[in-house]
């Protein structure tokens, strides 16, 4: 148990749709990062959010954009769904690794929400 | 960018004996190596991590060796039970948590 929570679990989704997808950080920890795992493969980084601001970019197109709140909770949001967008959404929370004092920058995943679009 | 290569996608070993998973990396300013654990349904965990500024890692059963000059690390796991099956990711990272996984090695442990 991580203490990473996400939403929804699972949903379904149409072409062309847009969709939110929520987590919620462990406490403590001030940094959120998203990654896309499609069925059978590695994750990969969509981008991380730092203090509010997107603090660095995989190589994902701009209809995937993302929030992160004062609480460090965080959302992402993916426009005009395609459907190669169908797959496992992974949240993971950490301290910053330039944060001062003890921080090994690991990260912590959330189960996931799962992304089938049709 | 960083690029993880990792191998081999499945193996299957019978309980007690060891299994072995090998990844390789491109970037030489990667300096931190996770590895995570994936069971079915649920998002990866973090098993054992290594430093760029150790060679070798251990906790338990499982070990990491590293090797930078050669760019490659290791995930040792002995004594293997069924309940290690599961797939297993090695990932890669300069930053320390923009991590590039490896593409996972399903891992079956016969009882």
């Amino acid at each position: 148990e991580t203490g990473v929570t996400q939403s929804p679990t699972h949903l379904i989704k149409t072409r062309g749709q847009q969709v939110t997808l929520r987590c919620s950080s462990q406490s403590g920890h001030n940094t959120v990062s998203w990654y896309q795992q499609a069925l059978g493969q590695g994750p990969q980084f969509i981008f991380q959010y730092y203090r509010e601001e997107e603090n660095g970019r995989g190589n994902f197109p701009p209809r995937f954009s993302g929030l992160q709140f004062p609480n460090y909770s965080s959302e992402l949001n993916v426009n005009a769904l395609e459907l190669d967008d169908s797959a496992l959404y992974l949240c993971a929370s950490s301290r910053n690794p330039r944060d001062p004092g003890r921080n090994t920058g690991e990260l912590f995943f959330g189960e996931g929400s799962r992304l089938t679009v049709l | 960018g960083e690029n993880v290569e990792q191998h081999p996608s499945t193996l299957s070993v019978q309980e007690g004996d060891s299994a072995v998973i090998k990844c390789t990396y491109s970037d030489s300013a990667s300096n931190y190596f996770p590895w995570y654990k994936q069971e079915l349904g649920k998002g990866p965990q973090l098993i054992i991590d290594i430093r760029s500024n150790v060679g070798e890692k251990k906790d338990q059963r499982i070990a990491v060796t590293l090797n930078k000059t050669a760019k490659h690390f290791s995930l040792h796991i002995t004594e293997t039970q069924p309940e290690d099956s599961a797939v297993y990711f090695c990932a890669a990272s300069e930053a320390g948590n923009m991590l590039t996984f490896g593409g996972g090695t399903r891992l079956m442990v016969k009882p």
